[in-house]
């Protein structure tokens, strides 16, 4: 266990649908982050939270909506999605201090569109 | 070309045997990371070296930093059929909360 969970680990929705993703970390860590992690692609940052206030918004398209109420808890809100957006959902946190973002990792939530 | 681009893609060794995997990037680096990833499951964190330091050892691994080339290459010793899975490397230029990762390389150890 890495000390970030996220849940659920699998999660199959139609285009209409709205889900939540969930991650949560133990590690008083002050930076939490979400991945998107497709076949055969470089693991794609999504967002990134600072102390939990956005720093990062790498382009992602508005039917991705996160939410950070507290440095210990993120969640990626999701509607009207597109079978493309199909992937690994991975979640991870870090103690931005000292130079080093050495960055820990939950299981991922499987999202299948149909 | 990717910051953080591994070589090979794909690697089948022999248990027992050496695994090295290659790793450029582009930009200056603060350090570079290597990550495992199990299947379907999250990114574990390996180990870090520092742009300022050239070799690092933990364990079976050995991690090697050359800035001149803008290369890492990660080295598993003695591999184990449990050592199959994805690694990345990761480039962080120290400058903002970002890592980039490569897209990993797959790495399979026949017992």
């Amino acid at each position: 266990e890495t000390g970030v969970t996220q849940t659920p680990r699998h999660l199959v929705m139609g285009m209409t649908n709205k889900k939540s993703l969930k991650c949560e970390q133990h590690l008083g860590h002050n930076a939490m982050y979400w991945y998107k992690q497709s076949a055969k692609k470089p693991l794609e940052l999504m967002f990134v939270y600072n102390f939990k206030e956005q720093t990062e918004n790498n382009s992602v398209p508005s039917r991705f909506s996160p939410e950070c109420p507290n440095s210990s808890h993120l969640f990626l809100h999701l509607h009207t999605l597109q079978p493309e957006d199909s992937a690994l959902y991975l979640c991870a946190s870090s103690q931005l201090s000292g130079g080093y973002n050495e960055q820990f990792f939950g299981p991922g939530t499987r999202l299948t569109v149909l | 070309s990717q910051q953080g681009e591994e070589d090979p893609q794909a690697l089948s060794i022999q248990e027992g045997e050496n695994a090295t995997m290659n790793c450029s990037y582009k930009t200056s680096i603060n350090n570079l990371q290597w990550y495992r990833q199990n299947s379907g499951r999250g990114l574990v964190h390996l180990i870090l070296i520092r742009s300022n330091e050239r070799e690092k050892h933990s364990g079976r691994l050995r991690v090697t930093l050359d800035t001149s080339k803008k290369s890492s290459s990660l080295l598993i010793t003695a591999s184990r059929a449990a050592d199959t899975a994805s690694y990345f490397c990761a480039s962080d230029t120290g400058a903002n909360s970002k890592l980039t990762f490569g897209k990993g390389i797959t790495l399979s150890v026949r017992p």
